[in-house]
Formats: structure tokens, C-alpha cells, sequence
């Protein structure tokens, strides 16, 4: 239906070593939206990718939008104890906004 | 710019009690206004949403209702509140229109005991 599904739920890395989500849909989406929510926070919306392989960058962040326009992903270069917390892909549908279930980072230093 | 509020902070209210959960938005007109909750290290549920005074849509049937009686203010409600309706509840609001970004309230860390 109208799910994303987001992989992997956790992920553990050292400082400085590179960390990647995964957001998959079995239909085509018009855009994918992505989020960020630090450890007792709320989600803060990182970047929206509309177009067919669309790729955007913010700094060490890298986010992709698949040819088909069925997936994307976040990749985070050289992570950082700052770059803890989750990262949601989000999907719009009409007014409303569906998230994935979001892939929790944490950071060793 | 733009603003959104949400109070109180934190809450623990007796199973049984009723609910009344806030979230007002200042510097944008007719915004959609949504309602939230995510349990702890889970995932964000949509429970209601509004695209204009008096209009909510109801994603998730459960003893909780909202209202938004003014155009920035959005309200959750409950008449007896269950354990299962601990959680973080958070307000979001975006522009009018469709596909739009949301922006998130500070959130509501409701505990039922």
C-alpha cells in the first residue's frame, strides 16, 4: 500500500566510519521526504527529492532518489557523535505525510 | 517566521482521567495541522489531520479525538485514557496544499499509570 519500508532499524558504527539507510516502496512515490530526530527530540525535515535519480548532498550527508523512483537513500560520510539519533524517509500523500519507521544511528567515539 | 507550540511538556495522568493536549502555530494562515504519536523507540503514527477549521480526518480509530475549533490551534482529546496511550505525541503543521513539509511541535511525553 501506501508503506515504506525502512532498513536497517539500528545501526551501531564507530566514529568516523560510514553509515547508510535504506527506503523502499512498492509503488512509485512523487517525492520522499527525509527527517532527522535527535535522542529526546522531535523530527526535524532534512531535505525533500523529487526527480528520478536525483541525488542531493548537505555536507557529509548524501541523499538519493532511485531511477524508478521506489527508493532512496541517506548516506552519512565520516559519521559524528552529532549525527546520533533517527533518520526517517517520509512519503506524501496528498495531505497527508506516511514515515517509515526510521533506522536509529548511534555513534561510538 | 514561523512558530508552533505545544504544552504541557511532559504529563502523567491516571488511567481513567481524561486528556487535553494543545498545539497552536503562529506566523502562517490555513496551515494543515496533524497529530502524531510515537511510542518509545518506535516509529510516528498518524493519528488526525486538518486542512481547515472544524475538518479533521481520523486515521486511527482508538478513544482519542481532536478538534480545531481556531485556524492555528489543534487539540487532542480523550474522554478516559488508556495505558496504551502513553506514548510522545507530537503536533506538526505544514503549508496548505498537498506534499508539503511538516514541522514538528517540541512534543507532549504522555505516561499513563
Amino acid at each position: 500500500g501506501q508503506q515504506v519500508m525502512q532498513i536497517p532499524q539500528y545501526q551501531h558504527v564507530q566514529e568516523g566510519e560510514d553509515f547508510t539507510t535504506y527506503c523502499n516502496s512498492s509503488t512509485t512515490l512523487s517525492n520522499i521526504q527525509w527527517y532527522k530526530q535527535r535522542p529526546g527530540g522531535h523530527p526535524v525535515f532534512l531535505i525533500q527529492l523529487v526527480k528520478s535519480g536525483e541525488v542531493k548532498k548537505q555536507k557529509r550527508l548524501t541523499f538519493q532518489f532511485g531511477e524508478a523512483k521506489k527508493n532512496s537513500s541517506l548516506h552519512i560520510t565520516a559519521t559524528q557523535t552529532t549525527d546520533v539519533g533517527t533518520y526517517f524517509c517520509a512519503r506524501t500523500g496528498g495531505f497527508k505525510t506516511i514515515f517509515g519507521a526510521g533506522t536509529r544511528l548511534f555513534v561510538k567515539a | 517566521s514561523q512558530t508552533i507550540h505545544q504544552w504541557p511538556a511532559t504529563l502523567v495522568q491516571p488511567v481513567g482521567s481524561p486528556l487535553s493536549l494543545e498545539c497552536t502555530v503562529e506566523g502562517t494562515s490555513n496551515p494543515n495541522l496533524y497529530w502524531y504519536r510515537q511510542a518509545a523507540g518506535r516509529g510516528l503514527q498518524l493519528l488526525f489531520y486538518s486542512v481547515g477549521i472544524g475538518q479533521i480526518s481520523s486515521e486511527v480509530p482508538q478513544n482519542l479525538s481532536a478538534s480545531r475549533p481556531q485556524d492555528r490551534q489543534f487539540i487532542l482529546s480523550s474522554k478516559k485514557l488508556l495505558l496504551s496511550d502513553s506514548g510522545f505525541y507530537l503536533c506538526a503543521w505544514s503549508l496548505s496544499g498537498r506534499e508539503e513539509t511538516q514541522y514538528f511541535g517540541p512534543g507532549t511525553r504522555l505516561l499513563v499509570l
